[in-house]
């Protein structure tokens, strides 16, 4: 069973330019998620879709950051415009709700490491 | 709100030494724990997954344990090796949501 993809793996810009992540689950599962990992610390969820719907928003810096999942399958999270302290490792999560939304394990990615000067 | 907190933040042993790391939480009211591992400049790999009703679980030289009424899990590593040096995190299921520690950075001296 293939993993979660995530591209690129990594991406230098400077600050104030725009950048995208993208990220491709494993096959069937229906919820996704977002994580930033600052250097140092565990990652903070950033949002959560289930199939093409935003389940849990609440910690995405919206006035910058957004994210869609359009189809339900594939995920791109952009950030506009970038600062410096958006320097991370972007991890992308996806599991399987078999009983529902909750208790589910998640599977991650390699994650995507922005640098921004 | 859930926090994670991980003791030491850092560790150094000796290898062949066994060594126990810990993970404490505030709301006891989670599905599971799990504990990860990282190297650097890579992502998460799931060591063991524990869920509320369990007390612990094995997996080779590794042993998590859970007392969800204090809020507390350990991992074990018996037999440490150059190989186990990472990060290992550990992560709380609420709901939808995991909450992770800031993680215990390990390293094992040949």
């Amino acid at each position: 069973e293939a993993g979660v993809a995530q591209s690129p793996r990594y991406k230098i810009i400077e600050k104030r330019q725009s950048v995208a992540f993208w990220c491709n689950p494993i096959s069937g599962h229906a919820t996704l998620y977002w994580y930033q990992q600052i250097l140092g610390q565990g990652p903070k969820l950033l949002i959560q879709f289930q199939n093409n719907g935003v389940v849990d928003d609440s910690q995405l810096p919206k006035d910058r950051f957004s994210a869609e999942r359009l189809k339900g399958v594939d995920s791109t999270l952009k950030i506009q415009p970038a600062k410096l302290e958006d320097s991370a490792v972007y991890l992308c999560a996806s599991s399987s709700p078999r009983g529902g939304l909750t208790g589910n394990e998640q599977f991650f990615g390699p994650g995507t490491r922005l640098t921004v000067l | 709100k859930q926090e994670v907190t991980q003791i030491p933040a850092a560790l150094s042993v000796p290898e062949g030494e066994n060594l126990v790391l810990n993970c404490s939480f505030t709301d006891s009211a989670i599905y599971n724990l799990q504990w990860f591992r990282q190297d650097p400049g890579k992502g998460l790999t799931s060591l063991l997954l524990i869920q509320s009703s369990q007390r612990e679980q094995t997996s080779g030289r590794l042993n998590a344990s859970l007392d969800k009424s204090s809020g507390r899990s350990t991992l074990y590593i018996a037999a440490s090796q150059p190989g186990d040096s990472a990060t290992y995190l550990c992560a709380v299921l609420r709901g939808s949501r995991l909450t992770f520690g800031e993680g215990t950075q390990l390293t094992v001296n040949p």
